[in-house]
């Protein structure tokens, strides 16, 4: 299985208050990713990192902010959770972007924003 | 709208029997992948499909990619318990994000 750490697991927050999710990989993969994942949408890219402090916006990115800093940590901020933001979050990593990408899944956050 | 568009979103069928689930778009995809989802766990990557008409296989799981590229199957020959989960299709539009249909929860009674 791939080295890839999130932390917490599970997460009940109230509206209106800051969260930070970390995701935390020993593979050394350059590109590490966050996604979200909610009934009748399947997984949805927020943000993306292909290197370090070199982050891009994925499809979802509102409300969301990411940082980098090191190569095996990248970090998920809700600036202001709200309760659209309840949601099951994964951080995926991977050493290739395009045809040959294989992501690996991290096991996954579960945020309740009340 | 969904860009991958996957059917049945649930099934249940019985230990033994075969199953055919379906990922379509009207976007064309330089590759698709699948994966499979258990509870309470990342999705986890099955096969990746690069070329239209390609056919694949894995085990009792045969994964084939449309000839245009704008679709994939996944058939479960003599489905076992084992296989429940959710199976996720991706693919690359051509512009290095993928995207991932809602998936087929599929739930094999023994």
């Amino acid at each position: 299985d791939a080295g890839i750490t999130q932390s917490p697991r599970h997460k009940v927050t109230e509206t209106g208050t800051p969260v930070t999710l970390r995701c935390h990989q020993t593979e050394n993969h350059r590109y590490m990713y966050w996604y979200r994942q909610d009934p009748g949408h399947g997984l949805r890219l927020i943000h993306y990192s292909y290197g370090v402090k070199d982050t891009d916006k994925g499809e979802v990115s509102d409300g969301y902010s990411v940082s980098r800093s090191k190569t095996e940590d990248f970090l998920l901020t809700l600036e202001s959770a709200t309760s659209s933001q309840t949601s099951v979050y994964f951080c995926a990593i991977s050493g290739t972007r395009g045809d040959n990408e294989k992501l690996f899944f991290g096991s996954g956050t579960q945020l309740s924003v009340l | 709208t969904q860009l991958l568009e996957q059917s049945p979103q649930f099934l249940s069928i019985q230990e033994g029997e075969n199953l055919t689930v379906y990922c379509n778009s009207s976007s064309v995809f330089s590759s698709l992948q699948w994966y499979r989802q258990e509870p309470g766990e990342g999705p986890v990557l099955l096969v990746t499909v690069v070329t239209g008409g390609e056919v694949k296989k894995l085990k009792r799981l045969t994964f084939q990619f449309g000839d245009a590229r704008k679709d994939s199957s996944l058939h479960i020959t003599a489905a076992q318990p084992g296989d429940t989960g959710l199976y996720l299709c991706a693919g690359d539009a051509n512009n290095n994000d993928m995207r991932f249909g809602a998936g087929t929860r599929l739930t094999v009674k023994p």
